[in-house]
């Protein structure tokens, strides 16, 4: 079982819908991340959480809502999407100190038509 | 902004060697660390180097010269199962990750 879960691995909607990404890890990690991966493109980080304090937002549109409740989860939540956002989003935790590394969940693969 | 360059696409042949080139111009250094990932997977760690020099790890080695602003991950005794993506990424002063396109590995029997 990976350290970092995410939930769903696949995910279609269209440009009208409302969903959420979720991400769950069980290292005990203080930081989470969310990155988003397109092909042939490097990760593009998009918020950082430290202690459930976002530390982070990297210019993203405002149709991307991240939550995080505690320091075990974090949530993206998705409205309004356009089909450019279609990509790899991934999850990630580390202990948050400067040579800790990033532990990545499997992703979600979105879809926007 | 952050500025790290490594090759797109890199063939090699099994059991050979093959050495995976990163260049990067950051904001701050604390660290540069490669990452492994293969298709449809999570990147998974492979080392972490803050210091010049080379740290080895069973078959993967990386190297860093801060002063030149370049790193390498060296894969020896290439296996098919090595066939990935392989990430490059610089911490930089603030402590974000930022990572280079990734280099994809082929290794062909």
């Amino acid at each position: 079982e990976t350290g970092v879960t995410q939930t769903p691995r696949h995910l279609v909607m269209g440009m009208t819908n409302k969903k959420s990404l979720k991400c769950e890890q069980h290292l005990g990690h203080n930081a989470m991340y969310w990155y988003k991966q397109s092909a042939k493109k490097p990760l593009e980080l998009m918020f950082v959480y430290n202690f459930k304090e976002q530390t982070e937002n990297n210019s993203v549109p405002s149709r991307f809502s991240p939550e995080c409740p505690n320091s075990s989860h974090l949530f993206l939540h998705l409205h309004t999407l356009q089909p450019e956002d279609s990509a790899l989003y991934l999850c990630a935790s580390s202990q948050g100190t400067e040579n800790s590394p990033l532990h990545f969940g499997n992703g979600t693969r979105l879809t926007v038509t | 902004g952050q500025n790290i360059d490594q090759p797109t696409e890199m063939t090699a042949t099994e059991g050979a060697i093959v050495q995976i080139n990163c260049t990067y111009q950051t904001s701050g250094f604390n660290g540069l660390f490669w990452y492994q990932q293969h298709a449809g997977e999570a990147p998974t760690f492979l080392s972490y180097n803050v210091l010049d020099g080379l740290e080895e790890k069973g078959r993967f080695s990386s190297f860093l010269s801060r002063s030149k602003g370049y790193s390498y991950l060296l894969l020896k005794e290439l296996q098919m199962k090595d066939s990935a993506s392989y990430l490059c990424a610089v911490r930089d002063g603030d402590y974000k990750l930022s990572f280079g396109a990734g280099t994809t590995v082929t290794v062909r029997a």
